[in-house]
C-alpha cells in the first residue's frame, strides 16, 4: 500500500453533471498529480499541484480543474461531463524535494459517465 | 506524439519463463525510467526504476536492461509466475516536477 487514498472508488454520472473527485497524499508528500487513465491505456496526465497552485497541465479542457489544500490533499472536479470522461482517475503523490520522480499511486477512482 | 512507445501490447509465458518488455523513448531529456505493475481495479505500483548512468538495474526477479544510444529500454521478468499477470506500464520523466509520460501496456499472462 503507498498510503495514498482517493475517494469515492466508484462513481456514476449522467452525461452534463460536474463531479468531484478526492486524494490525499502519501505523508511528507507535497505534490499531487491526477491522471486519466482510459480502459486499455496508460495514464494520461491532467494536472499538477504543488504549493496549493497548478504546477503544469496536460491536453485537457478547462472544464477539468482542481485544488489543492494546505494539508496537500487535493481534488479534482470535472465540469459538463462528456461520455469519453468515463475512465480510471489516478491521482499520484511525490516530494518536490526528492525530485519528484517517484510518483506512488493510489487505487484510483472508476468514473463512469451514462 | 507518443513519447514512450511499448511492446508487445499483450504477452503470454510459460511458469517459470522469462517475460520481456520493451520500451523507446524520443525525448533525450528523459533522466528516470521506472516501470509500473497494475492488477485489475488498482492503481499502478512503482516496480522498479533505472536512470540513464546505468545500463542494468536488478531488483529479486525483475531487471531493468537500458540503452541510452538506442534510447530503450527494457523489463525482464526471470523466473515468471502466475501471480506476476497483470499490466505492466513504462514511463519516463525528466527533473522538475514534470509528469510522468506513460507506455501504453503489455498485458502479461503467466501460464502454468
Amino acid at each position: 500500500e503507498t498510503g495514498v487514498t482517493q475517494s469515492p472508488t466508484h462513481l456514476i454520472k449522467t452525461r452534463g453533471q460536474q463531479v468531484t473527485l478526492r486524494c490525499s497524499s502519501q505523508s511528507g508528500h507535497n505534490t499531487v498529480s491526477w491522471y486519466q487513465q482510459a480502459l486499455g491505456q496508460g495514464p494520461q496526465f491532467i494536472f499538477q499541484y504543488y504549493r496549493e497552485e497548478e504546477n503544469g497541465r496536460g491536453n485537457f479542457p478547462p472544464r477539468f480543474s482542481g485544488l489543492q489544500f494546505p494539508n496537500y490533499s487535493s481534488e479534482l472536479n470535472v465540469n459538463a461531463l462528456e461520455l469519453d470522461d468515463s475512465a480510471l482517475y489516478l491521482c499520484a503523490s511525490s516530494s518536490s524535494s526528492l525530485g519528484g520522480e517517484t510518483q506512488y499511486f493510489g487505487p484510483g477512482t472508476r468514473l463512469l459517465v451514462l | 506524439q507518443q513519447q514512450v512507445k511499448q511492446s508487445p501490447q499483450s504477452l503470454i509465458v510459460q511458469k517459470g519463463g522469462i517475460s520481456i518488455i520493451n520500451c523507446a523513448y524520443e525525448n533525450t531529456a528523459f533522466d528516470y525510467f521506472p516501470w509500473y505493475q497494475q492488477f485489475p481495479g488498482k492503481g499502478p505500483a512503482l516496480l522498479i526504476a533505472i536512470r540513464p548512468d546505468v545500463s542494468e538495474k536488478k531488483e529479486g526477479r525483475f531487471t531493468i536492461s537500458f540503452n541510452k544510444s538506442a534510447k530503450q529500454f527494457s523489463l525482464h521478468i526471470m523466473d515468471s509466475q502466475p501471480g506476476d499477470s497483470a499490466t505492466y506500464f513504462c514511463a519516463a520523466f525528466y527533473s522538475g516536477n514534470t509528469p510522468l509520460v506513460f507506455g501504453k501496456g503489455t498485458r502479461l499472462s503467466v501460464i502454468a
